[in-house]
């Protein structure tokens, strides 16, 4: 199997581009996962989604921030516009299995660096 | 409220020592546990799990964790500490809700 496939894997933008961040997940797997990692604040949830659809979304920041998954084997990650704070690395996880006993797999991440 | 406490956010042993990384979760009612390791430049990759079956648990790479639910701790432990195995750990717990809560990661630093 492939693994959590995330694109790209970095990205330099200017304030204020939109920035767009991508995700294939395992497939077979039912739930995907947006996590952010900065060294401040370590790995926070941003949402997750469940059959494709959003289950919880209270750790996305604000409104620039939006996730959408159209079907099971793709989900983005939006920010529009961007900002300086907005640089970390973002990780993308899938999971399956019984609720509450599957572990997550990560991909590697997309290192967004907003200038 | 619901967390995960990892004591100690840069833990250094040398070389063939013993590796003790400590998590102490807060919860009523026993969670699933999870150790994750990501080595730099790269994501989390499961160490090891436990799900209410036996309390001591092990993992890949010679790791272990024992689930204590009076002291609400799972901690991390090697007998034996090799080079490879510098990298950032973390401890992960998932409640009824089906919410997964990670703590702030220890970083594992080893003395040749």
């Amino acid at each position: 199997d492939a693994g959590v496939i995330q694109s790209p894997r970095h990205e330099v933008t200017e304030m204020g581009q939109e920035v767009t961040l991508r995700c294939k997940p395992i497939s077979g797997h039912n739930s995907l996962f947006w996590y952010r990692q900065t060294m401040m604040r370590g790995l926070e949830l941003l949402i997750y989604f469940n059959n494709n659809v959003p289950i919880d979304d209270s750790g996305m920041p604000e409104d620039r921030f939006s996730a959408k998954m159209p079907n099971a084997s793709f989900s983005t990650l939006k920010i529009q516009p961007s900002e300086p704070r907005d640089s970390a690395v973002y990780f993308c996880a899938s999971r399956s299995g019984a609720q509450g006993t599957g572990e997550l797999f990560f991909g590697e991440g997309s290192r967004l660096t907003v200038l | 409220a619901q967390s995960v406490t990892q004591l100690g956010s840069h833990v250094s042993v040398s070389e063939g020592a013993l590796v003790l990384l400590r998590c102490n979760y807060s919860s009523s009612v026993p969670p699933y546990l999870f150790w994750y390791v990501q080595y730099p430049n790269q994501g989390l990759q499961l160490l090891l799990k436990y799900t209410s079956a036996a309390t001591l648990v092990k993992g890949i790479n010679g790791f272990e964790a024992e689930f204590k639910k009076s002291e609400t701790s799972f901690h991390l432990t090697k007998p034996s500490a090799h080079m490879s195995d510098a990298a950032e750990y973390f401890c992960a717990v998932i409640y009824r809700d089906d919410k997964i809560i990670f703590g702030k990661g220890t970083r594992l630093h080893i003395l040749p």
